[in-house]
């Protein structure tokens, strides 16, 4: 089976640039997409197609795919970014998550 | 706008079965055309856990596919008339107790990828919570 890896926490000042990686076996050969999810809430799609923003989603929000690994960048992180943040690919008609990154700003 | 809103928690005990539904409204749910149609997908989250992925339904050609760790024990139908879908899991543990979503699949293709389909939920609904308990 496919497996996605992510960093169960990563912390950022507020301002600064965050990144939260997803790794996976040539992951970059597929697209990759990336959910916040806020306490209580459902998921949000930030980005899609490695690198894609929604309409309504910041653009602070950035993603890139390439060899093993996906990563999300939040540019100028805010308060409001603390969240978690999963991971997503498709493999052979099933759907993989990452288990997840707790983002916190502090 | 598109909005997908799900029946309400649920308590059952171990061994039952529980029936989430999934109303959907500002799109057609199940289009002549199953090119143009969007798949339900269902994942569900434990408390304090990550999301996990259940199955798909679409609803055009009422096709589904699950992952394995469920097959057999998840159902997934839909009402066309009431552009409403649903998910049924029986044999219920306490490690069946969890959030369930339902979310509108988005398909394409990524042209230059070596797996160009592509596969994302663009829309989800509130969830639904089962508890499953003694």
């Amino acid at each position: 089976s496919y497996d996605l890896t992510q960093p169960p926490s990563v912390s950022v000042s507020p301002g600064q640039t965050a990144r939260i990686s997803c790794s996976g076996d040539n992951l970059g050969d597929r697209s990759a997409y990336w959910y916040q999810q806020k306490p209580g809430q459902s998921p949000v799609v930030v980005i899609y197609q490695d690198a894609k923003r929604p309409s309504g989603i910041p653009e602070r929000f950035s993603g890139s795919n390439s060899g093993n690994t996906a990563t999300l960048t939040i540019s100028g992180t805010q308060a409001m970014d603390e969240a978690d943040y999963y991971c997503q690919a498709w493999d052979s008609e099933t759907v993989i998550f990452g288990g997840g990154t707790k983002l916190t700003v502090l | 706008q598109v909005q997908l809103v799900q029946s309400g928690a649920e308590v059952k005990k171990p061994g039952a079965s529980v029936k989430v539904s999934c109303k959907t409204s500002g799109y057609t749910f199940a289009p002549y055309d199953i090119y143009t149609s969007y798949d339900i997908n269902w994942v569900r989250q434990a408390p304090g856990q990550g999301l996990e992925w259940m199955g798909w339904m679409n609803p055009t050609s009422s096709n589904t596919g699950s992952a394995q760790k469920f097959q057999g024990r998840v159902t997934m139908t839909r009402d066309t008339s009431i552009s409403t879908a649903y998910m049924e899991l029986s044999s219920l543990t306490s490690e069946d107790t969890a959030v369930y979503y339902c979310a509108r699949a988005a398909r394409g293709r990524t042209p230059g990828k070596t797996v160009d389909y592509s596969y994302h939920f663009d829309y989800w609904g509130q969830g639904a919570l089962v508890t499953v308990s003694s």
